[in-house]
C-alpha cells in the first residue's frame, strides 16, 4: 500500500540553526501540506502545496519557513533558523484529486 | 481564527458500550474529515463529509454532518478495545483547522 515517508524520525537541533525536514508524498499525488503538533496540543496547518507553488499558507508560516519540491519525488520544510518554540511535530500530508489526505509519519523536531 | 471544538475531551468505557463525540464550530465548512491517530503516528483519515446532513457509515462508525455544515458527530456502536485512540475532526475552508481531540480508552 503507498504511504508518505518522512525522514528523519527524529531531529535534534541548537537553537538558531537551520533545519530541512523530507518528505516523500505518495507518487501520483498533487496537493502536498506541512502540519505541526506541539506536544499535548492540535495538528496545525502551516502550508499546502500545488502545481509548483504555495496554494495557502498559515499565519505560523512566517518567513523562517520555505516549501520546496527538489525534485520529482521530495518535499522539504525548511526551517531557518530555529527557535525554542518550532519544538514540535512536524506532519507531512498529500492527497489526489479525491482529498483523501495521508498523513506520513512525523518529524520529531527538538530545539534545545 | 476558526475555532472547532471537541467533545468530551477524554472518554473512557467499557468494551460493548456505545458512544458519541461530537465536533462544533460556529463556522460554515466545505467538508468536514474525522481521522484517528494512534500515540506518535500521524492522523489517519477515517471519512469526509460535504453535504449538510450527510450520514457516512464505516463498519461500527456511524458520521453525520450538520444540515448547516458546522457541526458533526461521530458515533461508535458497540466499542471494542481496537477503537482505542484519539478522533480529531477537521473543518475545510479551504484551510483544514482540527479540533483538539477526544481521547478514547476502551476497557476489555
Amino acid at each position: 500500500e503507498p504511504e508518505v515517508t518522512q525522514t528523519p524520525s527524529h531531529q535534534v537541533t541548537q537553537m538558531g540553526q537551520e533545519v530541512i525536514l523530507r518528505c516523500v508524498p505518495i507518487s501520483n499525488h498533487l496537493y502536498f501540506y506541512w502540519y505541526r503538533q506541539i506536544l499535548g496540543q492540535k495538528v496545525e496547518f502551516l502550508v499546502s502545496f500545488y502545481n509548483n507553488e504555495i496554494s495557502e499558507k498559515s499565519e505560523i508560516f512566517d518567513d523562517q519557513f520555505s516549501v520546496e519540491r527538489p525534485d520529482g519525488s521530495n518535499f522539504t520544510l525548511k526551517i531557518r533558523s530555529t527557535k525554542l518554540e518550532d519544538s514540535a511535530m512536524y506532519f507531512c500530508a498529500s492527497n489526489g484529486a479525491d482529498n483523501e489526505q495521508f498523513f506520513g509519519p512525523g518529524t520529531r523536531l527538538t530545539v534545545l | 481564527t476558526q475555532l472547532l471544538e471537541q467533545s468530551p475531551q477524554f472518554l473512557s468505557i467499557q468494551e460493548g458500550e456505545n458512544l458519541t463525540v461530537y465536533c462544533n464550530s460556529s463556522s460554515v465548512f466545505s467538508s468536514l474529515q474525522w481521522y484517528r491517530q494512534e500515540p506518535g503516528e500521524g492522523p489517519v483519515l477515517l471519512v469526509t463529509v460535504v453535504t449538510g446532513g450527510e450520514v457516512k457509515k464505516l463498519k461500527r462508525l456511524t458520521f453525520q454532518f450538520g444540515d448547516a455544515r458546522k457541526d458533526s458527530s461521530l458515533h461508535i456502536t458497540a466499542a471494542q478495545p481496537g477503537d482505542t485512540g484519539l478522533y480529531l475532526c477537521a473543518g475545510v475552508r479551504p484551510i483544514p483547522t482540527f479540533g483538539r481531540g477526544t481521547s478514547l480508552i476502551v476497557h476489555p
